[in-house]
């Protein structure tokens, strides 16, 4: 079945550090792949997507690139600020299964002043 | 963007009570809508799907007749938590999904305590 496996955190970093979140996916179809954020004690937020390979998803300085052939979605982001400390979910979705959205176990990070 | 409201968002009660969830889509029609549980530093899990004026699609392990879901207009569905018991106590939160193709949309959570 579909599954995505993210990198374990907690991930602490100072502010303006470059930060890499890995994230691989398993899936028999063709994906649709996303980044969620969540702030605590709230939903998730969708921060970036992206729908087939080589397209790359940004927002507010993070981005992600679709890899078919590392069946990756690593999220990035060059300068960290404290305010991006959050949790962050991987997800997949695929429209051969429903288009039901499975989850990465998420990544905490932390940035510190 | 698209905007799910989700209410209440932290409810306390004693065990034996029974609770309802609502999730609202504001500003899109939700074909689909999901129910996720989610414990502490854990990710989420999918409990349930339903879809507009059909019952829902329950999740292997998850007790049909303890989360009640109703998904009866194309902006609102409602989780009952019947009969609740301290190890109901969690985070749940709804999602929404206008067409197939399109993301889901997330509330804020309700948490949820049991004493």
């Amino acid at each position: 079945g579909n599954s995505v496996t993210q990198m374990e955190g907690p991930v602490t970093l100072s502010e303006e550090a470059f930060l890499t979140i890995n994230c691989t996916y398993t899936a028999t179809g063709y994906p649709s792949l996303f980044w969620y954020v969540q702030y605590p004690g709230e939903g998730l937020q969708l921060l970036l997507k992206a729908t087939k390979a080589d397209d790359k998803g940004s927002n507010k300085g993070f981005e992600a690139t679709y890899r078919k052939e590392t069946t990756s979605f690593h999220l990035e982001k060059g300068s960290v600020q404290v305010s991006d400390s959050a949790v962050y979910f991987c997800a997949l979705s695929d429209r051969y299964n429903n288009n039901d959205m499975r989850f990465g176990a998420g990544t905490r990070l932390t940035v510190k002043p | 963007g698209a905007v799910v409201s989700q209410h209440p968002s932290r409810v306390i009660c004693k065990s034996g009570t029974s609770v309802k969830i609502e999730c609202r889509s504001l500003d899109f029609q939700a074909t689909t809508m999901f129910w996720y549980r989610q414990f502490p530093k854990q990710s989420l899990m999918l409990m349930a799907t339903s879809n507009e004026g059909s019952k829902a699609t329950y999740e292997q392990g998850v007790e049909k007749d303890k989360f009640l879901i109703n998904h009866a207009s194309l902006t609102l569905s409602t989780l009952t938590v019947t009969s609740a018991h301290p190890e109901d106590s969690s985070f749940y939160i709804c999602s929404a999904r206008g067409a197939f193709n399109q993301p889901q949309h997330f509330g804020d959570g309700t948490r949820l305590s049991i004493l």
